[in-house]
């Protein structure tokens, strides 16, 4: 079946600093990927969505030069965050959709647990 | 815009009992319907995929109904097991065109007591 790397699970910055996370494609390609950001007890949120070689879309209220998106290849989507603050803090993940329209569904990765102190 | 509501939020049954998970959207045009599963820390797990053409799907002991003009969807889980632990997901894509990222609910937090 589809699957979807994610990396790193966990990363622990300090405020200011820059994360970048990946999310991969291993068995298909991906035109299109989707990022959601989850606080605690809280439902996922999409944050954007990112398509191969054109600009990420972003939801409304996500800062597009804070969360920088590159979805350079149809196997590679990436989630910079920038200048990082402890608000920012919280669990990522990436989902991809397939590109022959074949996977209906979605496939997610296991998520980054972002810590900003 | 979509809202998805999911009840009860936090469920403790026993072992071996059958039980039914809940999940309602405000906005019938859909062009499916998915429920997943959240280990604590984890990614998510697809379980069931239902279009909005369709009834009901079923895997193993589980099984999901959609109800599409109503707003509801069920996911019934039969002989419950503490493996089944974990935090269930409702999420529905938008039907048409446009951006078709997931609306998800905030989960059901399900314990089964062996």
């Amino acid at each position: 079946g589809a699957v979807v790397s994610q990396h790193p699970s966990r990363v622990i910055c300090k405020s200011g600093t820059s994360v970048k996370i990946e999310c991969r494609s291993l068995d298909f390609q991906a035109t299109t990927m989707f990022w959601y950001r989850q606080f605690p007890k809280q439902s996922l949120m999409l944050m954007a969505t990112s398509n191969e070689g054109s600009k990420a879309t972003y939801e409304q209220g996500v800062e597009k030069d804070k969360f920088l998106i590159n979805h350079a290849s149809l196997t590679l989507s990436t989630l910079t965050v920038t200048s990082a603050h402890p608000e920012d803090s919280s669990f990522y993940i990436c989902s991809a959709r397939g590109q022959t329209g074949v996977h209906y569904g979605y496939t997610f990765g296991s998520g980054t647990r972002l810590t900003v102190v | 815009k979509q809202e998805v509501t999911q009840i009860p939020a936090a469920l403790s049954v026993p072992e071996g009992e059958n039980l039914v998970l809940n999940c309602s959207f405000t906005d019938s045009a859909i062009y499916n319907l998915q429920w997943f599963r959240q280990d604590p820390g984890k990614g998510l797990t697809s379980l069931l995929l239902i279009q909005s053409s369709q009834r009901e799907q079923t895997s193993g002991r589980l099984n999901a109904s959609l109800d599409k003009s109503s707003g509801r969807s069920t996911l019934y889980i039969a002989a419950s097991q503490p493996g089944d632990s974990a935090t269930y997901l409702c999420a529905v894509r938008a039907a048409g065109g446009g951006a078709d990222g997931l609306t998800f609910g905030k989960g059901t937090h399900l314990i089964i007591q062996p």
